[in-house]
């Protein structure tokens, strides 16, 4: 999980309820990136930023939003907007200036639509 | 479009065989090639990169190979371990976008005593 944290790792919502999930990292990435991933499949992208105070969507944005006000910070809302939420959602960072192009992800945060 | 996808979804292998999970992608401009192991609940760990101007990369027990005439891309584990039982997956990097990752469909290992 190497330094970066996601919260709550279990989440429930009921249906029309916006959530935020929570992304911490400490290894001093510029770029973040927020992940679903639905059972039996390939991660799919929501949204990334490449530095503080800016994001780009994905290919999913549809119904999530995000901010980037601190560097170590990557919250993602999960909106009433988006149509099926339940998935697992991961948390990723890189930037490191010896392997900027790996990503670390975090362990997840599994959310459930009641 | 661009994609990256996977053969096999199951793989089932006999401890100590060797492993090989296949992958194919079909964006020529990729730059980079990434490896990842995803155990059940957890987030993908790293296993090992190649980039676009090499065939061959070697890690511990782990060999990635490319190939890109085919636009495939293969990981062979040598001498498969019980802790190799996981999902893997191919991921597709292109520097001028970004680099935002594009992943393959998964293909899970299954070691079987």
């Amino acid at each position: 999980d190497g330094g970066i944290t996601q919260s709550p790792k279990y989440l429930f919502r009921k249906e029309g309820q916006n959530v935020t999930l929570s992304c911490e990292q400490n290894l001093n990435h510029d770029a973040m990136y927020w992940y679903r991933q639905d059972p039996g499949q390939g991660l799919r992208l929501i949204y990334y930023s490449q530095i503080v105070n800016d994001f780009q969507k994905g290919d999913i944005a549809e119904g999530y939003s995000v901010s980037r006000e601190k560097k170590e910070s990557f919250p993602l809302t999960v909106t009433s907007a988006q149509k099926n939420p339940t998935a697992f959602y991961l948390c990723a960072s890189s930037g490191d200036v010896t392997r900027y192009n790996e990503q670390f992800f975090g362990p997840g945060t599994r959310l459930t639509v009641l | 479009g661009e994609s990256v996808g996977l053969h096999l979804p199951t793989l089932s292998v006999q401890e100590g065989d060797n492993s090989i999970i296949n992958c194919a992608y079909s964006n020529s401009a990729s730059d980079y090639f990434i490896w990842y192991k995803q155990e059940s609940g957890k987030g993908p760990q790293f296993i090992i990169d190649i980039r676009s101007n090499m065939d061959k990369r070697q890690g511990q027990r782990v060999t990635v190979l490319l190939n890109k005439t085919v636009k495939h891309l293969s990981l062979q584990i040598a001498a498969t371990q019980p802790g190799d039982s996981a999902v893997y997956f191919c991921a597709e990097n292109r520097e001028a976008a970004g680099n935002k990752l594009t992943f393959g469909g998964g293909t899970r290992v299954l070691v079987k005593p």
